[in-house]
């Protein structure tokens, strides 16, 4: 089955620097990679996904970049603020409401 | 878009009673559902999986178990808990590519 490693675990960064969160991937027949957002008590919340047909998709101060022939792809956040501080999972997933695989989680803090 | 109901949203239990949390999803049918615990702190763990009415793949042994009675009700049991079942219990589905959670239940026991 799929496998995804993501790195690092915890990563501190002062408001307004960049954050920069990594995984890999095990399965080449993945190709929906997905970023999820969990603040504190609530539940994961999608915020950005790119498909395989794309090496690169950016919304406003997040980007993800894919590379399929490494099988990994990264989240970039610019400019952090305050309100970026939660925990990060990335993810990987064939597509076709098949079972998504996750990350072990990022928990990004941004010190104002 | 699918819309995800979890209850109890809150729950403390002694050591040894047992669970049933509830899951149910509005606007799909069918759907792949999953049940998800998640340690304070940790990351998401995948229990149980279900493609269908009956149907339950279980990720990892333990003392809890899942059903699922109707096409879109998903229930997480346990005859016994152990301190080590404490954690924030997330129901989840499939859409065409993303999962979608339900807002989760706290389960404390003590």
């Amino acid at each position: 089955g799929e496998n995804v490693e993501q790195h690092p675990s915890t990563l501190s960064v002062q408001e307004g620097d960049s954050a920069v969160i990594k995984c890999t991937y095990s399965d080449s027949a993945s190709n929906y990679f997905p970023w999820y957002k969990q603040e504190l008590g609530k539940r994961p919340q999608l915020i950005i996904d790119i498909r395989s047909n794309v090496g690169e998709k950016k919304d406003q101060r997040i980007a993800v970049t894919l590379n399929k022939t490494a099988k990994h792809f990264s989240l970039h956040i610019t400019e952090t603020q305050p309100e970026d501080s939660a925990v990060y999972f990335c993810a990987a997933s064939t597509g076709g409401y098949q079972k998504v695989t996750f990350g072990i989680g990022t928990k990004l803090q941004v010190i104002p | 878009s699918q819309t995800i109901h979890q209850w109890p949203a809150t729950l403390v239990q002694p050591v040894g009673s047992p669970l049933s949390l509830e899951c149910t999803v509005e606007g799909t049918s069918n759907p792949n559902l999953y049940w998800y615990r998640q340690a304070a702190g940790r990351g998401l763990q995948l229990l149980f999986y279900s493609v269908g009415i009956g149907q339950i793949s279980s990720e990892v042994p333990q003392n809890l178990s899942a059903s699922r009675p109707q096409d879109r009700q998903f229930i997480l049991s346990s005859k016994k808990l152990l301190l080590s079942d404490s954690g924030f219990y997330l129901c989840a589905c499939t859409g065409p590519y993303e999962q979608y959670f339900g807002p989760g239940t706290r389960l404390t026991v003590t």
